[in-house]
């Protein structure tokens, strides 16, 4: 199945330094949701976002849809060690009949040094 | 708010034997999906639920994997029997969207599988 591309893979930042990823897709998606995952645990939603140049907050943490539709942007201000886990975009397309089928991105692992 | 639960949280098995997950959405969530995550991978979507009735199994491997839920609540997801390959982490998540219409899904733990 499709997996969307996410930038960067990993990386590692400064507790307190600002945080941009973005995500990319090749089809058009009407729905974007970003995920945190720490080890061993499931996805946790931070940001759902539903119109072509929405920008949403969430604390630290603001998303934006992209003009396109198909891309994505996750930026998290001023880091902080519990910020670290991976990241993962999915989008839910158009058209897809039942509506709520999901793809995800290929992840950006943040690691935050003190 | 309860969160999705999901059982075992650990399984390591043999190759050809059988298993089974469970997993208990929020509840009052119509939808449910079981998806495979594949250590470095995003999830991949398995099958979804609304109420007991399958919506979407498209990339499920029927051969050996099967899944139900039969009182459109809980959920059982069965290997049988098991390859190497399903090695993963096995995620339920539900959504609130009777008709498709909350796209928010909610995660358990998930269940780690190790086949050897």
């Amino acid at each position: 199945g499709q997996q969307l591309n996410q930038s960067p893979q990993s990386m590692f930042i400064q507790e307190g330094e600002d945080v941009s990823m973005n995500c990319t897709s090749s089809s058009i998606f009407n729905t974007w949701l970003w995920y945190k995952q720490d080890p061993g645990e499931g996805p946790v939603l931070l940001i759902a976002l539903y119109k072509a140049g929405e920008l949403t907050s969430n604390g630290r943490l603001t998303a934006q849809f992209g003009i396109t539709r198909k891309d994505s942007f996750l930026n998290i201000s001023a880091s902080i060690p519990s910020d670290v886990g991976i990241y993962f975009c999915a989008g839910l397309g158009i058209n897809t009949g039942t509506a709520s089928k999901l793809t995800f991105g290929t992840g950006t692992r943040l690691q935050v040094t003190l | 708010e309860a969160g999705v639960a999901q059982s075992p949280r650990y399984k390591i098995i043999e190759k050809r034997q059988s298993v089974a997950f469970w997993c208990n959405p929020i509840s009052g969530h119509a939808t449910l999906y079981w998806y495979q995550q594949i250590l470095g991978q995003g999830p991949k979507l398995l099958i979804q639920f609304q109420n007991n009735g399958v919506v979407d199994d498209s990339q499920l491997p029927k051969d050996r994997f099967s899944a139900e839920r039969l009182k459109g609540v809980d959920s059982t997801l069965k290997i049988q029997p098991a390859k190497l390959e399903d090695s993963a982490v096995y995620l339920c998540a539900s959504s609130p969207g009777a008709s498709g219409d909350s796209y928010e899904q909610y995660f358990g733990p998930g269940t780690r599988l190790t086949v050897t």
